[in-house]
Order: structure tokens, then C-alpha cells, then sequence
């Protein structure tokens, strides 16, 4: 059974362009979350998609967008790039939104490695 | 959403059991309670979830007192491929990560 998958695995931009990633959350899972993680920090939180709808943000500026396709898979956006935002960009897929058959159990793919030079 | 609180970092010896503190005060009546471990550029791994008491399986225990405002992720005997980063989770969706415990294990 396949798992979580992203691409493209690494990427090198350049400040000010902009960039689209993809997940495809494991088959039967509904819920695709995107997280920014840093060297040295744990992953911080970007989006939460379920049944196509945005149902929870973190605290990252307009320039960062998702969307999610009626298949469940999704992609993350990202205009006028900053240097800042060098990051390994994780994608991972839950059965669920909410706790209503127990948490939101997630599964990460290996992640989107971007570069901005 | 719960804040939790780790140990930045922790050292062990292969052998050894190591237990990982989380902190979660603001736990709330509905909130589950979820630990990953992260080798470096892989994303997170699940390790073990729980609600209360104690809870086992093939590669941890997690023990949760009764008022649930901590928990307590046992590895027994580590290995050298136990060094990795620990996260531990509360919450029931928007699931945000702290920034974990750096567990080094050594020969």
C-alpha cells in the first residue's frame, strides 16, 4: 500500500519566484495537513485540508495558499519566495479531521526540500 | 490548543530504558495525546497515542496520570537507531508540534 508521497522531493528556486508542491495522502485518507519545517525546529504547522475545505491555518502569511482536490490530494503554494522560507516542507494525511473516532492519527510523507537562493 | 513542554534533549546508553516527559496543563476533556519520532530529513513517524492509564505496544509505552496534564513516553533497552527527535502531541485535530526532545543514544 503506498504511503504518503511528495513531490518534487528537492527544489532550488530564487527570491521572489514562486513554487507548487504536491501530496497525494494514502488512499482512503480525506485529510492532508502541510508543515514547514526548519533545520533544527519541529514542524510548524501550515494548513489542514478536509473534503476539499480549509479547516484550519497556522501562522503563515497570505503568500502561502493550499487547495485540495476532489481526488484528496493537494498542493501548497507559494509566491514571492524569501529566503526564509528554505524549509523541508512535510505533507501528511489523516483518516479523519477531528477526533471523532479518537485523534488524528497522522502519516508524513518524506517531504518537499526547498531551496532559495 | 494545548501547549506541551519537553526536554530540549536527553542522552542514554544502548540497553538503557529512557522515559520522555511532556508537560500539557491546558489538556482538554476531549484531547488525545500522540508521540513521533523523527529521524533527520524523514518526516515524522507515529510512535503511540492515548487517551488515559497506560498504553502499550510493540515499540513504547505512554503513561498518563488521572488528571492527564502529563504523560511519559517509555523506550525499553534503546538502541544506537533510537537517536532521533521525540514530539509529543495534544489535541484532537490541527495537530501542532513543539520542538521535541533530542534523544542521543550512545554505545
Amino acid at each position: 500500500d503506498a504511503g504518503v508521497t511528495q513531490s518534487p522531493t528537492h527544489l532550488i528556486k530564487t527570491r521572489g519566484q514562486q513554487v507548487t508542491l504536491r501530496c497525494s495522502p494514502i488512499s482512503g485518507h480525506k485529510s492532508v495537513s502541510w508543515y514547514q519545517q526548519v533545520l533544527g525546529q519541529g514542524p510548524q504547522f501550515i494548513f489542514q485540508y478536509y473534503e476539499k475545505e480549509e479547516r484550519g491555518r497556522g501562522n503563515f502569511p497570505d503568500r502561502f495558499s493550499a487547495r485540495q482536490f476532489p481526488n484528496y490530494s493537494s498542493e501548497l503554494n507559494v509566491n514571492a519566495l524569501l529566503l526564509g522560507d528554505s524549509a523541508l516542507y512535510l505533507c501528511a494525511s489523516s483518516v479523519a479531521r477531528d477526533g471523532s473516532s479518537g485523534a488524528n492519527v497522522l502519516t508524513f510523507g518524506a517531504g518537499s526540500r526547498l531551496t532559495v537562493l | 490548543l494545548a501547549k506541551t513542554t519537553q526536554p530540549i534533549s536527553m542522552d542514554s546508553y544502548e540497553g538503557q530504558e529512557v522515559n520522555i516527559t511532556c508537560s500539557h496543563n491546558n489538556i482538554a476533556t476531549n484531547d488525545y495525546i500522540t508521540w513521533y519520532q523523527q529521524f533527520p530529513s524523514q518526516g515524522p513517524r507515529f510512535i503511540i497515542q492515548g487517551y488515559k492509564t497506560k498504553v502499550t505496544n510493540e515499540v513504547a509505552s505512554l503513561f498518563i496520570p488521572a488528571d492527564r496534564k502529563s504523560s511519559t513516553l517509555s523506550l525499553p533497552r534503546v538502541s544506537l537507531s533510537d537517536t532521533a527527535v521525540y514530539y509529543c502531541l495534544v489535541g484532537v485535530r490541527d495537530m501542532r508540534f513543539g520542538a521535541g526532545t533530542r534523544l542521543t543514544v550512545k554505545p
